[in-house]
């Protein structure tokens, strides 16, 4: 499969602890996207890079979380000190820069269950 | 701020019925808007945008400035295309590379 991975699929954590997730972008696509959705909602933008560089971050992101994309090629996210309301599905996408319009190519996901 | 607005959770249609999701949008520059789709157990795929004026497995979609809708149609629906559908908005022209979503309209065809 050539498309966007994420890893775990699943996680979960008891609130407190720290987690982190990975996403390997397709591999000649230089800009990736963090977004995170929760039940009966639309995906919601966190952060964007574009190579190493984090160029957008939502306002949503907190304090606790980070997330880094060294070497321009796959990205972590990681959660500190996780609450209930982190539990959701965090996607990554990614898209190659230079294309009008750009199509972002969507990862199946790290559900994350915090309890 | 930018907004998108999918009134509809949830459109049950009959197969070979005509299709029309809604989607209204609020943004203060020149959008840039797309559908998106997540058929049952895939990943969330790109369906179509607007600037590219086309036309995916029967789907259209028309950016309409004076009433900020961009309504996605189909003419015929098929059991297939039961899915869960979201409208995006996208700030590029404001430099900004983020999507925002409405919250989705689930589409359910009747066979």
């Amino acid at each position: 499969d050539t498309g966007v991975s994420q890893n775990p699929r699943h996680k979960i954590t008891k609130r407190g602890q720290n987690v982190t997730f990975r996403c390997d972008p397709i591999s000649e696509h230089n800009r990736l996207y963090w977004y995170r959705q929760t039940l009966g909602q639309g995906p919601e933008f966190l952060t964007y890079f574009q190579n190493e560089a984090q160029l957008e971050k939502s306002r949503l992101l907190s304090d606790r979380f980070s997330a880094e994309r060294p070497k321009g090629s796959f990205s972590t996210l990681e959660i500190q000190r996780t609450e209930q309301g982190d539990s959701a599905m965090y996607l990554c996408a990614s898209s190659l820069t230079g294309v009008l319009n750009e199509k972002l190519f969507f990862g199946s996901g790290t559900q994350l269950s915090v309890l | 701020a930018q907004r998108v607005t999918q009134p509809e959770k949830l459109l049950s249609v009959f197969k070979g019925a005509p299709v029309e999701l809604k989607c209204n949008y609020s943004y203060s520059g020149s959008p840039e808007l797309f559908w998106y789709v997540q058929y049952s157990r895939q990943r969330l795929q790109l369906l179509l945008r607007h600037i590219s004026r086309e036309s995916i497995k029967g789907f259209t979609a028309d950016l309409n400035k004076g009433e900020t809708s961009f309504h996605l149609k189909k003419p015929f629906a098929q059991e297939e295309d039961s899915a869960m559908y979201y409208c995006a908005l996208s700030g590029q022209g404001a430099g900004s590379y983020q999507l925002t979503f409405g919250k989705g309209t689930k589409l359910s065809v009747i066979p």
